[in-house]
């Protein structure tokens, strides 16, 4: 079946430093990974999607790479804030498909 | 763009009653998805509609669970017979159906505690 790893244990950063998330995908490569932050009590919001044949996509602070022989995304946030603090959660999507299947999601904490 | 709305956002019941969920997405967006979501978890797909049409449930949906969006608007999620296994947080998304705009619209959820 088609699987979502991310590291269960939370992450915790001094505020400034880069933070990395990893996620990594079983079988075969999904057409897309895309990245949601969730705050607690709510529904995760959109953050940046990634294609198959993309090795990397930027956006402000944020950067997501893509490795299919590792089969492995890494997010980074950079010059992480305390507002950053959340759970960050990745998911694999299929061309023309519509079933998003996602991460458990990995606690990011930011100490000021 | 008013994003996607759920109601309620909490709702408590006793085991054995029926619950029904309300989703309203973005109003251009065809596609509607229903994700269950439990602590520590991430969402877990349950259903999907294109337009009225529902096009794949899960292994996870037991007959207890039905959907429906009647009029590709508004969609509503139904559990009778509530366990308290069902108590989670149930994750309504919309999108549009279009290669390039894969991304997900998720409300805010209803919460469900089931006594």
């Amino acid at each position: 079946s088609q699987k979502i790893e991310q590291n269960s244990e939370a992450l915790n950063i001094q505020e400034g430093k880069t933070a990395t998330l990893t996620c990594n995908y079983t079988n075969y490569s999904p057409a897309y990974l895309q990245w949601y932050r969730q705050d607690p009590g709510r529904g995760p919001v959109f953050l940046l999607l990634i294609r198959e044949n993309e090795k990397e996509k930027r956006k402000e602070r944020l950067k997501v790479t893509f490795d299919t022989t590792l089969k492995q995304s890494l997010f980074h946030i950079t010059a992480s804030q305390p507002a950053d603090s959340a759970t960050y959660l990745c998911a694999r999507g299929r061309a023309g498909g519509f079933k998003t299947i996602f991460g458990a999601g990995t606690r990011l904490f930011v100490k000021a | 763009d008013t994003g996607v709305s759920q109601d309620p956002r909490h709702k408590i019941t006793k085991r054995g009653q029926n619950v029904t969920f309300r989703c309203d997405p973005i109003s251009e967006h065809n596609r509607l998805y229903w994700y269950r979501q439990t602590l520590g978890q991430g969402p877990e797909f349950l259903t999907y509609f294109q337009n009225e049409a529902q096009l794949e449930k899960s292994r996870l949906l037991s007959d207890r669970f039905s959907a429906e969006r009647p009029k590709g608007s508004f969609s509503t999620l139904e559990i009778q017979r509530t366990e308290q296994g069902d108590s989670a947080m149930y994750l309504c998304a919309s999108s549009w159906d279009e290669e390039g705009n894969e991304k997900l619209f998720f409300g805010s959820g209803t919460q469900l505690s089931v006594l």
